[in-house]
């Protein structure tokens, strides 16, 4: 497949692991924040979203937590799989902004090992 | 089947050629947008929608343009003025400020 990013930060877990993506986000009045992963040649997946009026979020084995006193964003995939590698990013977004822009982070690639 | 869809998966432009890479979608948003995506980099914006004839450029939109005529269809046209245009190209589409859906993408290379 084609490669989507070849200088990124990379994460290997072993597989049936837990793993633990991190962002930092850089825009203060950011209220809603993603996780998007994407495979190689393909386009961004969603993942998981959440509002700034939360801390935490979980879905299908996957949870979202935010400090916004730090401005931090972490992904956290239980029982990590093989077809969890792939590029994950992190994208935020300020709602009074009427540009609908999202500020994508530069992504983390996840390596799962057998 | 809903969703977004982009054509060509795959182009390639000769030098001083303009090509249009298509984005399609059937999910009644209202706001499109146009994504290039290099190596080793996360996406940047290149031109966006909120509105049927209206667009707003986004951070790198110099040598490209684009058009919004109907609600569907945000095409993209690569122009001869865009100097490094080989990259991967993303569209995406949203109601409002909620989540972006993304189509498979385009790759485009200069011969």
């Amino acid at each position: 497949g084609e490669s989507v990013g070849l200088h990124l930060p990379t994460l290997s877990v072993q597989e049936g692991d837990n793993s633990i993506i991190n962002c930092a986000y850089s825009n203060s009045a950011s209220d809603y924040f993603i996780w998007y992963k994407q495979e190689s040649g393909k386009g961004p997946q969603f993942i998981i979203d959440i509002r700034s009026n939360m801390d935490k979020r979980q879905g299908q084995r996957v949870t979202v937590l935010l400090n916004k006193t730090v401005k931090h964003l972490s992904l956290q995939i239980a029982a990590t799989q093989p077809g969890d590698s792939a590029v994950y990013f992190c994208a935020e977004n300020d709602s009074m902004d009427s540009s609908y822009k999202l500020i994508f982070g530069s992504g983390t690639r996840l390596l799962v090992r057998p | 089947d809903g969703g977004i869809t982009q054509s060509p998966k795959y182009l390639f432009r000769k030098e001083g050629q303009n090509v249009t890479l298509s984005c399609e979608q059937n999910l009644n948003h209202d706001a499109m947008y146009w994504y290039r995506q290099d190596p080793g980099q996360g996406l940047r914006l290149i031109y966006y929608s909120q509105i049927v004839n209206d667009f707003q450029k986004g951070d790198i939109a110099e040598g490209y343009s684009v058009s919004r005529e109907k609600k569907e269809s945000f095409p993209l046209t690569v122009t001869s003025a865009q100097k490094n245009p080989t990259a991967f190209y993303l569209c995406a589409s949203s109601w409002g400020t909620d989540t972006q859906y993304f189509g498979p993408g385009t790759r485009l290379t200069v011969l």
